[in-house]
């Protein structure tokens, strides 16, 4: 599985857009990316997947480099609510799952 | 569909006892997954059922055991309870579990401290 790398932790303001980027320099050729967010006290919740290029759905959009070394979580205008911690899984290998999650991004987001 | 569920969502329990933590998936779905999440440690992946038979560990000891039950229910089992075994505990299913392609939804989680 490969190992990721994020902030731990970032700050905005309401209505900006944000912008997490995570490492992944030793992606294999089968691997996705996926982000989950979670709340406090809650369990994580998918956000978006990708493998290339860019990806968009209504909550986010998720780019992927050529290289798919890194991949960046873009939250557009963002509310009070999106205060949450963000993660970054790679992966994509059969045989079940055995995620990793990593220390994840808090974001935190001022009125 | 109804969502993932965790029963109990809070517990509390002496050193050197035992508990039993319970997991309902979404319907259909046979994979199920628990996680523990600490401030410290974070989320660690315990371990991944599929169909009755547990098919991923995690680096926990022999005290962490779970099953899977032909309804895809689980439960999951922590013996001789250490005081390091406070956390959240966190299930999640999916429906084949067969690559991280597949989204997994999780529960609210049961709140376990052990005094």
């Amino acid at each position: 599985l490969a190992k990721t790398t994020q902030p731990i932790s970032m700050d905005s303001y309401e209505g900006q857009e944000v912008n997490i980027t995570c490492s992944h320099n030793n992606i294999a050729t089968n691997d996705y990316i996926t982000w989950y967010q979670q709340f406090p006290s809650q369990g994580p919740r998918f956000i978006i997947q990708g493998y290339k290029t860019k990806v968009t759905n209504e909550v986010a959009s998720l780019f992927i480099p050529a290289d798919r070394k890194s991949s960046t979580l873009s939250l557009p205008r963002v509310s009070l609510s999106d205060t949450a911690v963000y993660y970054c899984l790679v992966g994509g290998h059969g045989g079940g799952f055995k995620t990793i999650f990593g220390a994840g991004t808090r974001l935190f987001v001022k009125a | 569909k109804a969502g993932v569920t965790q029963t109990p969502r809070y517990l509390i329990k002496t050193r050197g006892q035992q508990v039993t933590l319970s997991c309902s998936p979404i319907s259909g779905h046979r994979s199920v997954s628990w996680y523990q999440q600490t401030p410290g440690q974070g989320l660690q992946f315990l371990f991944e059922y599929f169909s009755e038979t547990q098919r991923n560990k995690g680096n926990f000891p022999g005290r962490f055991s779970g099953r899977q039950f032909s309804n895809s229910r689980s439960e999951m089992n922590v013996s001789t309870l250490e005081l390091g075994d406070s956390a959240l505990y966190l299930c999640a299913s999916s429906p084949e579990g067969g690559s991280l392609r597949e989204t997994q939804y999780f529960g609210p989680g049961t709140r376990l401290l052990v005094l």
